[in-house]
Formats: structure tokens, C-alpha cells, sequence
């Protein structure tokens, strides 16, 4: 299995408040992709990073920001919570990110906002 | 604007019988498609691949089925077993850089023994 973690893996916050979820992989790949999954809309793009310091929007951006600082490390940053990023929330990883399309997946983090 | 779309959001099948999840696409930019297997509190974990200059790919139960003509593809598991009872996602990728994957909805497979 690739060396994903995620933290925290479930979380309850505030509506308001700012919430930052970490993914860190041991295998030094250089893509890194946070997504979230709700019913009836399957696995959705967030943002993406193909570098450190190097980082992209995907499909569903809006209230979220990332950072990379290090290969290792990518973090999510909802900056004010709402209910409607209660979500289960996927980073996952990939070696070349072009040829070879296959992502590996972290565990995932429950994010409930009340 | 749903470019890849798994239809029914749910099968059942017997054990041992043949399972087959359907999958759309609208991008003809695709070029690569994936399944990924997903249980409960897990992540999704990677099961099966094509690309589009093939029409089939096996391995072992699993094979993937690609008929570009009618943007469509399909996962065979034969035969089934109550393990294989998981969601199962199917992804598109190609014309976009970074190596970024488009989910359709998932279909929850059901495995009775």
C-alpha cells in the first residue's frame, strides 16, 4: 500500500470557522490531489498540486485553499467551514501524474459542520 | 456538466454469477479510464485500467470492457464473490495535464452469498 496519511480522520467543527485537513505520503511522488465524496456526485477534484509551492483549482474550489510546502505535505484549509462542506474529504497521490494515471488514496477524513 | 456517469447507483447479484458496471462518458479527450474499488471508511483503492488504443483488459475476475464508438465502458467481475461488495467508481483521464481524473457516481455492488 502507498504510505498515505491523512489527519485528523473525523473532525466536528463550527459553521465559521477555519479548518485545515493534512495528507502526507512517504513515497515521494510529486502529484498530490485533495477530492471530496458526497452522495450521487462520486469523487470531485478540490485542488491539485503537481510541485511544491505548486498548486491548482479543480472542479469544486470555491471556500477552499491548499498549501505545499514540501513534497511530503499537503494541506486543505477550509477557511470559514459551512454546512454544505460537511463532506468526506480524499488526498490521494501520483507518481508521474501523466502517463501513468493511477492515484493512490489516503483513508479519508469525515468533516461534519454544524 | 456530469462527464462521466454511472447510471445505476446500485446492483445485486448472487454469488458466483457475473457482476457488470456500466459507465458513460461524454469527453471524447478521454483516453484512459479507470475503475477503483471503495469499502466502507476506506479510501478507494485502484482495481483495473484501459487505455483507449485497447478494447479489453483482464486480470484475473476483473475485466474492462471499452467501446469508444458509443463513449461506454463496462467492469466484469466473473464470478462474484461476497468480498467484491464495495462501491465501485469509474474514472476517465486524458486531455487535461497533471494527470487528473473525472469520477462518475459510483455503483454500490451487492454480493449475496
Amino acid at each position: 500500500d502507498a504510505g498515505i496519511t491523512q489527519s485528523p480522520r473525523h473532525k466536528v467543527t463550527e459553521t465559521g470557522t477555519p479548518v485545515t485537513l493534512r495528507c502526507h505520503q512517504t513515497e515521494n511522488h510529486r502529484y498530490m490531489y485533495w477530492y471530496r465524496q458526497d452522495p450521487g456526485h462520486g469523487l470531485r477534484l478540490i485542488h491539485y498540486s503537481y510541485g511544491v509551492k505548486d498548486t491548482d483549482k479543480g472542479e469544486v474550489s470555491d471556500g477552499y485553499s491548499v498549501s505545499r510546502s514540501k513534497t511530503e505535505d499537503f494541506l486543505l484549509t477550509l477557511e470559514s467551514a459551512t454546512s454544505s462542506q460537511t463532506s468526506v474529504y480524499f488526498c490521494a497521490i501520483s507518481e508521474q501524474g501523466g502517463a501513468s494515471y493511477e492515484q493512490y488514496f489516503g483513508p479519508g477524513t469525515r468533516l461534519t459542520v454544524t | 456538466d456530469q462527464q462521466v456517469k454511472q447510471n445505476s447507483p446500485s446492483l445485486s447479484v448472487q454469488e458466483g454469477r457475473i457482476s457488470i458496471l456500466n459507465c458513460d462518458y461524454t469527453n471524447s479527450m478521454f483516453d484512459y479510464f479507470l475503475w477503483y474499488k471503495k469499502y466502507p471508511a476506506e479510501g478507494p483503492t485502484f482495481l483495473i485500467s484501459i487505455s483507449s488504443i485497447k478494447d479489453k483488459n483482464e486480470d484475473g475476475r476483473f475485466t474492462v470492457f471499452l467501446n469508444k464508438s458509443a463513449k461506454h465502458l463496462s467492469l466484469h467481475i466473473v464470478p462474484s464473490q461476497p468480498g467484491d461488495s464495495a462501491v465501485y467508481f469509474c474514472a476517465a483521464a486524458g486531455g487535461t495535464s497533471y494527470g487528473k481524473l473525472t469520477f462518475g457516481q459510483g455503483t454500490i455492488l451487492t454480493v449475496h452469498p
